[in-house]
């Protein structure tokens, strides 16, 4: 089965300063990755998806995640960020072909200065 | 279009009393999900189905919870003899092809249960 670390708990950035938060993944073959955003009192909204081809993929609200299938990883960036960025991230592993459900890390909680 | 739509929004009960809670998934999408998320944590899967069957429920804590989708399309998650370790915000969420595919969840709001 599938899993999925986010390291960060918390993340804390000034407003305008890029950002990189990290999905690391454990799944035997090729994996299905997404990342969502969760704002206070919402559901998960979906950022951004891997299946397969370019493993930069860009999302919504500018920001972008790097596939590294040598450091099973899948971090999440973005090179300025707005204090309505604010929220809690998760990232999710799915799997091909199977009848995995999507797994989701515990999420980061990114804090944004003024 | 409409999203997921789970009602109630919040929902308080006491220990030991039964509750429903329902989702209104995403029309025409096949696959639907609960999920439990509790205070600091990320998404717990509970229950998956396709169309009107139950494909895999191993996610489900114990027989106190339960879920039903009759027709294809809204489901209902049923938690009977309510702990306080319930308390948790209950997520729904659809998709158009079932897990192993690719296609991304689209969630709900959640319903936020508190057992006092």
């Amino acid at each position: 089965a599938q899993s999925v670390t986010q390291p960060d708990i918390h993340i804390t950035v000034s407003e305008g300063a890029s950002l990189e938060l990290r999905c690391n993944y454990s799944y035997g073959a090729t994996p299905y990755l997404f990342w969502y955003v969760q704002s206070p009192g919402q559901g998960l909204q979906l950022l951004l998806k891997y299946f397969s081809g370019d493993t930069l993929v860009q999302g919504i609200k500018g920001f972008e995640a790097e596939f590294k299938r040598s450091q099973s990883s899948f971090n999440l960036r973005k090179p300025s960020v707005h204090w309505s960025d604010a929220a809690e991230y998760f990232c999710a592993v799915g799997a091909s072909g199977g009848s995995y459900i999507p797994t989701f890390g515990r999420g980061t909680s990114l804090i944004v200065h003024p | 279009g409409a999203g997921v739509s789970q009602t109630p929004s919040n929902k308080v009960t006491e220990k030991g009393k039964y509750v429903e809670l329902r989702c209104d998934p995403i029309s025409g999408h096949t696959a639907l999900y609960w999920y439990r998320q509790s205070l600091g944590q990320g998404p717990e899967f509970l229950i998956y189905f396709q169309g009107t069957g139950a494909a895999d429920d191993s996610g489900l804590p114990n027989d106190r919870f339960f879920a039903v989708r009759p027709e294809g399309s809204v489901s209902t998650l049923k938690i009977q003899r309510t702990e306080r370790g319930d308390s948790a915000v209950y997520l729904c969420a659809s998709s158009l092809l079932g897990p192993g595919s690719n296609s991304p969840l689209h969630f709900g709001n959640g319903t936020r249960l508190t057992v006092t």
